[in-house]
């Protein structure tokens, strides 16, 4: 049981280049988020998905694209990538209800 | 607007030197509150959960508590590695949103 899973690690993109982060989770749950999470800023929500098929948008969604491909897999896309858009990126899930998230390694992105 | 804000940003204890942590919100319908410790260069780990005003949780040397306007993470003479950025998060009506501190820093010194 590997609980949330994402990839690429660490990434450098240079301004303009775009890239999926990806995202998956064997835990069965509904929901899944991106957050990003800057020094002093804290966890804020890119987008979410409640249930397969359903994708919303969160506090900071603008320069990124999401795709909820089946209950497993969630994906973040960005189109052409922007120094703004360094941080660490963190996906989570959580089961119905209120059950907890819980959240993957992260993914430290660097655009140049 | 929902808002949640931890105090202190940073805390330094000395090993031993029990203190509290604080997050306090003001969101509409609360349903839940969650605790996690975050490690640096790691993704957040789940603590506790709270529900309603009056809960309490435990866990070796880390207890929660909650009342309608904040909760507590009361620490009991920490050691170094409890060592870590505290977050706390709310979800509130009838969204799937979890709503985020900036958490707050602790070092334990031993």
């Amino acid at each position: 049981n590997a609980g949330v899973t994402q990839t690429p690690k660490f990434q450098v993109l240079k301004t303009g280049q775009s890239m999926t982060l990806q995202c998956a989770q064997d835990m069965n749950h509904n929901s899944m988020y991106w957050y990003r999470q800057d020094p002093g800023m804290g966890l804020r929500l890119i987008y979410y998905s409640a249930s397969e098929g359903t994708t919303d948008k969160g506090e900071v969604p603008n320069g990124y694209n999401v795709s909820r491909l089946n209950k497993r897999e969630f994906s973040l896309r960005l189109e052409s990538a922007a120094p703004s858009q360094t941080s660490v990126y963190f996906c989570a899930s959580s089961g119905q209800g209120l059950e907890t998230q819980y959240f993957g390694p992260g993914t430290r992105l660097l655009v140049l | 607007e929902d808002q949640v804000t931890q105090s202190p940003e940073a805390l330094r204890l000395q090993e031993g030197e029990s203190s509290s942590l604080n997050c306090s919100y003001t969101v509409s319908g609360l349903r839940g509150l969650f605790w996690y410790r975050q490690d640096p260069g790691k993704g957040p780990e789940f603590l506790f959960t709270l529900y309603s005003a009056g809960e309490e949780k435990e866990k070796e040397r880390l207890k929660a508590t909650l009342t309608k306007k904040e909760s507590f993470l009361h620490i009991t003479a920490p050691k170094p590695e409890d060592s870590a950025t505290y977050l706390c998060a709310v979800q509130a009506g009838t969204g799937n949103q979890f709503y985020f501190g900036t958490g707050t820093s602790l070092t334990v010194i031993p």
